[in-house]
């Protein structure tokens, strides 16, 4: 039971331009919303966070929308730069929960 | 740099076998969880420890064990190991007692299992 999908295993963008990650889940008691970044034989990096009770929360580059009717959220880089590539993986969690449950993440590349 | 440690980096092993895989959380973080990731998979929930407690499991195998000692750094016990247990074994740490926070990775031990 998949209950965080992320649908597009790839993505590519032109260095310069918007990079949007899209990310979708199932369950109704997820209020705590997270991307992470991971550079091969690394460990994923934290990115940016946001809970439910708000629809956007912004930090520097990164952008991350949530549409709670839609059971979406987005992730948006701006500009995407070539360092930027990467797998990006959505995580979802009930604050009150006990574990993070992550998508299969989307591995993006920045082409220069 | 997260400040999450975990040793060893690589671990090259045979059917069968034991291995100890081992972490040290972030200063002050008191929960510590393990992951595990396939090839081509997501990040799987195995166990989550808080101030030495087991606070919750996932998708573990029997053959699998973990501990969270008195100084905080947790070991993750694999034995009768198979060869689709080769895979990254990820560690995180948090502040929260429970699970749903932010968490911090560290650099992961890969296994192969041969």
């Amino acid at each position: 039971d998949q209950q965080v999908k992320q649908n597009s295993p790839s993505l590519s963008v032109q260095e310069g331009r918007i990079s949007i990650l899209n990310c979708d889940y199932t369950n109704s008691m997820f209020d705590y919303f997270l991307w992470y970044k991971k550079y091969p034989a690394e460990g994923p990096t934290f990115l940016i966070s946001i809970s439910s009770i708000k629809d956007k929360n912004e930090d520097g580059r990164f952008t991350v929308f949530l549409n709670k009717s839609a059971k979406h959220l987005s992730l948006h880089i701006v500009p995407s730069q070539p360092g930027d590539s990467a797998v990006y993986f959505c995580a979802a969690s009930a604050l009150s929960g006990n574990k993070l449950v992550f998508g299969a993440g989307t591995i993006l590349r920045v082409k220069s | 740099d997260s400040g999450v440690t975990q040793t060893p980096k690589h671990l090259i092993t045979a059917t069968g076998q034991r291995v100890t895989l081992r972490c040290s959380p972030r200063s002050g973080d008191l929960s510590v969880y393990w992951y595990q990731q396939s090839l081509d998979q997501g990040l799987q929930f195995l166990i989550h420890y808080y101030n030495g407690e087991e606070r919750a499991k996932g998708n573990i195998l029997e053959r699998f064990s973990a501990q969270q000692f008195p100084d905080l750094h947790s070991e993750l016990n694999l034995s009768s190991l198979e060869l689709g247990d080769s895979a990254l074994y990820f560690c995180a740490s948090s502040v929260e007692a429970s699970g749903g926070g932010t968490q911090y990775f560290g650099p992961g031990t890969r296994l192969l299992v041969l």
